[in-house]
């Protein structure tokens, strides 16, 4: 039980194009999904919190215009890198949390994004 | 405010010998504290967390990990490793003062060698 999954599991896009990454709970309602970023070599760092049918509350330095966060159900989740720059190539990565027990993440596969 | 320090950025042991995989942190609040595994190009799997429960937590594969408050301490061990144990270890953090979001370390790489 609680698996999660993301589509695409990579991705390549051309600079100022958008692109959307999706991040769905298979067996289990996430009240609460969570988006970090993770550079080549280094340690996961949280983007964004959001709870279904809120808006997305977004970490320091992340701009929430360039990173739009949909929260639409309990089971799906969707970044979409808007304009994107070869800076956004990253592996991002999402996590979901049940109601209640937000401190117990299920982490998806990832998303390895390219932009050339 | 929360920390973790992940002491080695880089540990390599043979087949069969014990793993240790270090870890301090810092919380003004009792923490929640996690070990998660990464192998290449993948999402995170959790081995263990501790929350206020046994200090001695026993997860996944054979590791278990001790909390030990008087030293803000959680390392990671395991007695035996195994070819498939290498990946990319992080430990994390949470508690109250970080509305309970997870704070990760920096990561230890573990190479094991045949």
């Amino acid at each position: 039980g609680a698996v999660v999954s993301q589509h695409p599991s990579w991705v390549i896009c051309k600079s100022g194009t958008s692109v959307k990454i999706e991040c769905r709970s298979l067996d289990f309602q996430a009240t609460t999904m969570f988006w970090y970023r993770q550079f080549p070599k280094q340690s996961l760092m949280l983007m964004a919190t959001s709870n279904e049918g809120s808006k997305a509350t977004y970490e320091q330095g992340v701009e929430k215009d360039k990173f739009l966060i949909n929260h639409a159900s309990l089971t799906l989740s969707t970044l979409t890198v808007t304009s994107a720059h070869p800076e956004d190539s990253s592996f991002y990565i999402c996590s979901a949390a049940q109601h209640g027990n937000i401190n117990e993440q299920y982490f998806g596969p990832g998303t390895r994004l390219t932009v050339t | 405010a929360q920390s973790v320090t992940q002491l080695d950025s880089h540990v390599s042991v043979s087949e069969g010998t014990p793993v240790l995989l270090r870890c301090n942190y810092s919380s003004s609040y009792s923490p929640s504290l996690f070990w998660y595994v990464q192998h290449p190009n993948k999402g995170l799997q959790l081995l263990l967390k501790y929350t206020s429960a046994a200090t001695l937590v026993k997860g996944i594969n054979g590791f278990e990990a001790e909390f030990k408050k008087s030293e803000t301490s959680f390392h990671l061990t395991k007695p035996s490793a195994h070819m498939s144990d290498a990946a990319e270890y992080f430990c994390v953090v949470s508690d109250v003062d970080s509305s309970y979001k997870l704070i990760f370390g920096s990561g230890t790489r573990l190479l094991v060698r045949p």
